[in-house]
C-alpha cells in the first residue's frame, strides 16, 4: 500500500514563528502536492512538484514556500506563521501527472494552530 | 469557470437507510471525476472514478456513483449505510490532460449516522 506519512498530527506555533511540515511517501511517487482544508472551502493547492529540487505554485502559494531535495520528501514551510495559517493541512502524492490517470494518495493531516 | 458543488454541507441518514450525495460540477472539457472519503482524524481516500464508458462506477465500501452529463452530475449513492460510513465527502473534477494539480475539490459533505 501506499503510504503517505506526515511527521506532525497536531502543532500549536506562536505568531512569528518559523513552521515546517514534514511529509514523505514510500512508493516512488514523482509527483507531490499541499494542500490546505478549510470548513466550508475544500481542499485548496498550496504547492506542488513534479519532480526533485522542482516546484510550482498552487492557488494559495502566499505566506507559503516548499522544499523537494529528495524524491520522497516534500516540505511545506511557513516562514513566518500567522493565524490566518490555522488549519488543516494535507499532503498527497500522484504516480501519474496527469490528472486523469490517477489518484492522489493522502496523508492523515497536519492540524496547525497558530497562537 | 471549472467548478465543483457539493450543495449538501451535511447529512444525516439513519443506519440501514440508503444514502445519496449530490454533485455538480462545472467543466470545459471532458471531465474526470472522483469521489473521495475523509474519516475523522484520516487523510482522504478515493472511493471511486469515473473517466469514460459505463456511467454508473463502482467503488470500495458498496459505494456507486452515476455520471448523468445532461445534468453536470456526478452523485454517490449507497444503499444502505453504516456506522463507519459516518465521514466527510469530497467530489473532485480533473481533466483528462489536465495536470494533476488541477484537480478541483468540492467543499465536502459531512455524512453522520443515526442509530
Amino acid at each position: 500500500d501506499v503510504k503517505v506519512t506526515q511527521s506532525s498530527r497536531y502543532l500549536v506555533k506562536r505568531t512569528g514563528e518559523k513552521v515546517f511540515l514534514e511529509c514523505v511517501q514510500d512508493m516512488d511517487h514523482e509527483n507531490m502536492f499541499w494542500y490546505r482544508q478549510d470548513p466550508g472551502l475544500g481542499l485548496r493547492l498550496i504547492y506542488f512538484s513534479y519532480d526533485v529540487k522542482m516546484k510550482e505554485k498552487g492557488d494559495i502559494p502566499e505566506g507559503y514556500s516548499v522544499s523537494r531535495e529528495k524524491k520522497e520528501r516534500f516540505s511545506l514551510i511557513l516562514e513566518s506563521a500567522s493565524t490566518n495559517q490555522t488549519s488543516m493541512y494535507l499532503c498527497a502524492s500522484s504516480f501519474y501527472r496527469v490528472s486523469g490517470t490517477g489518484e492522489l494518495f493522502f496523508g492523515e493531516g497536519s492540524r496547525l494552530t497558530v497562537l | 469557470a471549472q467548478s465543483v458543488t457539493q450543495p449538501d454541507i451535511h447529512i444525516t441518514v439513519s443506519e440501514g437507510a440508503s444514502l445519496e450525495l449530490r454533485c455538480n460540477y462545472s467543466y470545459g472539457a471532458t471531465p474526470y471525476l472522483f469521489w473521495y472519503v475523509q474519516s475523522p482524524g484520516q487523510g482522504l481516500q478515493l472511493l471511486l472514478k469515473y473517466f469514460s464508458g459505463d456511467t454508473l462506477v463502482q467503488g470500495i465500501k458498496g459505494f456507486e456513483a452515476e455520471f448523468k452529463r445532461s445534468q453536470s452530475s456526478f452523485n454517490l449513492r449507497k444503499p444502505s449505510v453504516h456506522w463507519s460510513d459516518a465521514a466527510e465527502y469530497f467530489c473532485a473534477v480533473g481533466g483528462m490532460r489536465s495536470s494533476a494539480s488541477k484537480i478541483i475539490f468540492g467543499s465536502g459533505t459531512r455524512l453522520s449516522i443515526r442509530p
